[in-house]
């Protein structure tokens, strides 16, 4: 168990530029959440995936936001047309099963600074 | 969209004392609730879930359950500096949590 695993750590852009976050789960691990925290708030939820599929998106998610996750494992976020709004810590999380008997583990996030 | 409530603090208590966290809900259909623990600049680690009515403990660490009345508490015994964080209540909807904006937790020396 490596644990959660995110990349970059920090992501310092200009208004307007795409970014891509990845995120690696672990091990076995079928369901793969994404979370948006900003100062001094607690993680607010973005989408999640059970394998492949991603199964439900938040109204926070705008259509300049897309996640993947390709054949079940790693996930990618990215966000075009970047806003200062973006600003945040991206936080990426999984579970082995559903989240009933299965703990939510988070990785150490990315930060994304908008300038 | 369920929303889950917490004092945003910060809460001060004496080194060996005993911290009382707490968060309310919304909605009265939920049924699994967890705490996180949250350093500054740190992820979320998970500390305890809870899913019936009454008490749960886990060595210095107790959750207390009361649907009833709608809130969910975190209590941390023999308080340590190490237990400064962040405490962040956090309910399930479906297959998701949803996090309260959490509460500072001091203990000092």
């Amino acid at each position: 168990d490596t644990g959660v695993s995110q990349n970059p750590r920090h992501k310092i852009t200009k208004r307007g530029q795409n970014v891509t976050f990845r995120c690696d789960p672990i091990s076995e691990h079928n369901r793969l959440y994404w979370y948006r925290q900003t100062l001094g708030q607690g993680p607010e939820f973005l989408t999640y995936f059970q394998n492949e599929a991603q199964l439900e998106k938040s109204r926070l998610l705008s259509d300049r936001f897309s996640a993947e996750r390709p054949k079940g494992s790693f996930s990618t976020l990215e966000i075009q047309r970047t806003e200062q709004g973006d600003s945040a810590m991206y936080l990426c999380a999984s579970s082995l099963r559903g989240l009933g008997d299965s703990p939510l583990h988070f990785g150490n996030g990315t930060r994304l600074t908008v300038t | 969209q369920k929303e889950v409530e917490q004092n945003s603090g910060p809460l001060s208590v004496p080194e060996g004392a005993i911290a009382s966290l707490n968060c309310t809900y919304s909605d009265r259909g939920s049924q699994s609730f967890f705490w996180y623990r949250q350093y500054s600049g740190k992820s979320p680690e998970l500390i305890m879930f809870i899913y019936s009515n009454g008490d749960k403990e886990d060595g210095r660490f107790t959750a207390q359950l009361n649907k009833a009345s709608q809130y969910v508490s975190l209590l941390i015994r023999d308080s340590q500096p190490s237990d400064s964080a962040t405490y962040l209540c956090a309910v399930m909807d479906t297959d998701k949590l949803i996090f309260g904006t959490g509460t500072r937790l001091q203990v000092f020396p």
